[in-house]
């Protein structure tokens, strides 16, 4: 079975904190991507990025890192020096090669507010 | 280019109707998904169409739901004898063919009212 947890419910953090997202999953399969996908109040899914398990490598763009640990199962997702319009809810999402359709198993999500 | 479309946006309806919703995937994708997203939840998945077959519908909670998507484009998914509990987001979503590795890009969603 395939899963995903984003225990964080709710964070909230001021204007220009750090703040990490959480993101634990299950799988089976050897091979599997990972994404993070934004949802701003809007209601549309914004996608950020997306990781196979082959590539540990962090990445980082502009205020946004990710940190990939296979060890751990995780897929933690950090914002620097946050903005209000960084206030949303983020999903973290799994597909499994064995799937074979690329279907996304999403966790709960975790809602970001940023306060100024 | 243009993105996923859904329409309606929003659909209130009665308990015991028939309701169609809409999605335009993006041009040139051939797969094509729908999920369903509760309050506070994450969206869950419910069918995947390749081209114009229904490739995995097990995510689809019980007959009353059925999609369509019959020239490899637009897609419909009909709930016939709709009931509170259907009330939810649905979303639909596109990739390139279809692969693990591929992006979703989603649309807007059609925000489902059952009264």
């Amino acid at each position: 079975a395939q899963k995903v947890t984003q225990a964080q419910t709710e964070i909230s953090v001021v204007e220009k904190e750090d703040v990490t997202l959480d993101c634990v999953y299950e799988t089976r399969d050897t091979t599997y991507y990972l994404f993070w996908y934004k949802q701003p109040p809007s209601g549309e899914l914004v996608f950020l990025i997306r990781r196979n398990s082959f590539d540990e490598q962090n990445e980082i763009s502009g205020r946004y890192s990710w940190n990939f640990q296979k060890s751990t199962s995780s897929f933690n997702f950090t914002i620097t020096a946050s903005q209000v319009v960084d206030s949303a809810v983020y999903f973290c999402a799994l597909s499994g090669l064995s799937s074979n359709t690329g279907k996304l198993i999403f966790g709960q999500g975790t809602t970001l507010q940023v306060k100024p | 280019g243009a993105g996923v479309s859904q329409t309606p946006s929003n659909k209130v309806t009665e308990k015991g109707k028939y309701v169609e919703l809409r999605c335009d995937p993006i041009s040139g994708h051939t797969a094509l998904y729908w999920y369903r997203q509760s309050l506070g939840q994450g969206p869950e998945f419910l069918i995947y169409f390749q081209g114009t077959g229904a490739a995995d519908d097990s995510g689809l909670p019980n007959d009353r739901f059925f999609a369509v998507r019959p020239e490899g484009s637009v897609s419909t998914l009909k709930i016939q004898r709709t009931e509170r509990g259907d009330s939810a987001v649905y979303l639909c979503a596109s990739s390139q063919g279809g692969r693990s590795q591929e992006t979703q890009y989603f649309g807007p969603g059609t925000r489902l009212l059952v009264l």
